[in-house]
Parts: C-alpha cells; structure tokens; sequence
C-alpha cells in the first residue's frame, strides 16, 4: 500500500549543529517528494521539493536527497537557527496524472537549542 | 492575494453530531484537498475535489464526506461524530494537479474538539 516512514519523530539539536531527518516511501512510481515546514499553530508551508529524476538539491542551508533504489530521501538543515524549530512533514507523489495525492510522513518534531 | 480560508477556526461538538466545515481556496485555484491531522498520525489523507467532482479518496469512514461548489469552495462533513474525531482539520487548494511548480497552499485548519 502506499505509505510514508518519517524519523525520527522528535529531535533536539544545539543551535548551529546539523539536522537530518528521513523517510521512506513504499510506492516506487512515486516521482515526486515535498518537504514541509509547519512551525506551532500555523499551517504547514512548502521548504523545498525534489523529483525523481534529480539526486539532490539545495536551497541555502536546505538540502534534500534522494535514493531511488533505496527509496529513500532526507531533509538535511545545516547551522540550525531557533526558528528552525518546527515540525517537519515529508511527503510522496502517488496516483495517476490527474489524479496525484500526497502521502505524508508522521512528521518530525525539531528543537533547536539556543 | 487571499489565501486558503477555512471556517471556523474552532469548533466543538458532542458525540454523535455531525458538523460541516467550510474551504475556500485561493482566487484561480480548481483543486481543494482535505487532510486529517492528529498527534502521532501526521497529515492524513481524505479526500480531493476539482471542478465539482470528487476526484480523489483517502481511507475514511463514509461518515467523512465532502462536496465542491462552482466558485470551488469546498465543505466537508462529518456525520455521527466519534471522540477519535478531534483532530485538525486541513485544507489544500492547487491550481491543478499538485506536483513541481504546483504544490499545496494550506489553510490554517479548523480545530474540531469533540466531546
């Protein structure tokens, strides 16, 4: 079935420090991956995406990777500030042209500490 | 522009009511989605419309039902509410089909307390 494996579910980092977080998808036709950012009490807001057909991308202390074979893919945030601290949500493309949806993650509670 | 609208912020229902919630996505926008979000469970989908037509189905209980209007203001109902209900509930309004250069603008969410 079509599923999402997010961990770890919380992390705690000291600020400055790198952050990881990992997921794995179950549908090998997924060719699409979105990363989300939803800070407490708002809505969850797009950071950065990558497809299937790229290895890795970078949006300045962003970056997200991605292993076809292994199916899986990281969200990768270098020198952690305090507003980093959110809930990170990743998520997969599945479905047919028309018909896409998103399978989220369980999402990833980060705390930077000043 | 305006964005995705969800009304009420808050609601809060007794066992076995039912309860409807209201989205408007933003100006242009044919496609609205709805998402269960609860602790431990993350963003879960339920259902997706465009132009009127349900398009897309999660794993709900039929009790969890949605509709779609010409202006694309979508509304969602839930009938027979249970307590395992109470949840955040969101919308997601896309130009069209979601994907690179077309993701998700959420709403804010209705939290539903059911007691």
């Amino acid at each position: 079935g079509e599923n999402v494996e997010q961990h770890p579910s919380t992390l705690s980092v000291q600020e400055g420090d790198s952050a990881v977080i990992k997921c794995t998808y179950s549908d090998s036709a997924s060719n699409y991956f979105p990363w989300y950012k939803q800070e407490l009490g708002k809505r969850p807001q797009l950071i950065i995406d990558i497809r299937s057909n790229v290895g890795e991308k970078k949006d300045q202390r962003i970056a997200v990777t991605l292993n076809k074979t292994a199916k899986h893919f990281s969200l990768h945030i270098t020198e952690t500030q305090p507003e980093d601290s959110a809930v990170y949500f990743c998520a997969a493309r599945v479905g047919a042209s028309g018909t896409y949806k998103y399978i989220f993650g369980t999402g990833t509670r980060l705390k930077v500490l000043a | 522009k305006a964005g995705v609208t969800q009304t009420p912020r808050y609601l809060i229902k007794t066992r076995g009511q039912q309860v409807t919630l209201s989205c408007s996505p933003i100006s242009g926008h044919r496609s609205v989605s709805w998402y269960q979000q609860t602790p431990g469970q993350g963003l879960q989908f339920l259902f997706e419309y465009f132009s009127e037509t349900q398009r897309n189905k999660g794993n709900f209980p039929g009790r969890f039902s949605g509709r779609q209007f010409s202006n694309s203001r979508s509304e969602m109902n839930v009938s027979t509410l249970e307590l395992g209900d109470s949840a955040l509930y969101l919308c997601a309004s896309s130009f069209g089909s979601v994907g690179p250069g077309g993701g998700y603008t959420f709403g804010s969410g209705t939290r539903l307390t059911v007691v």
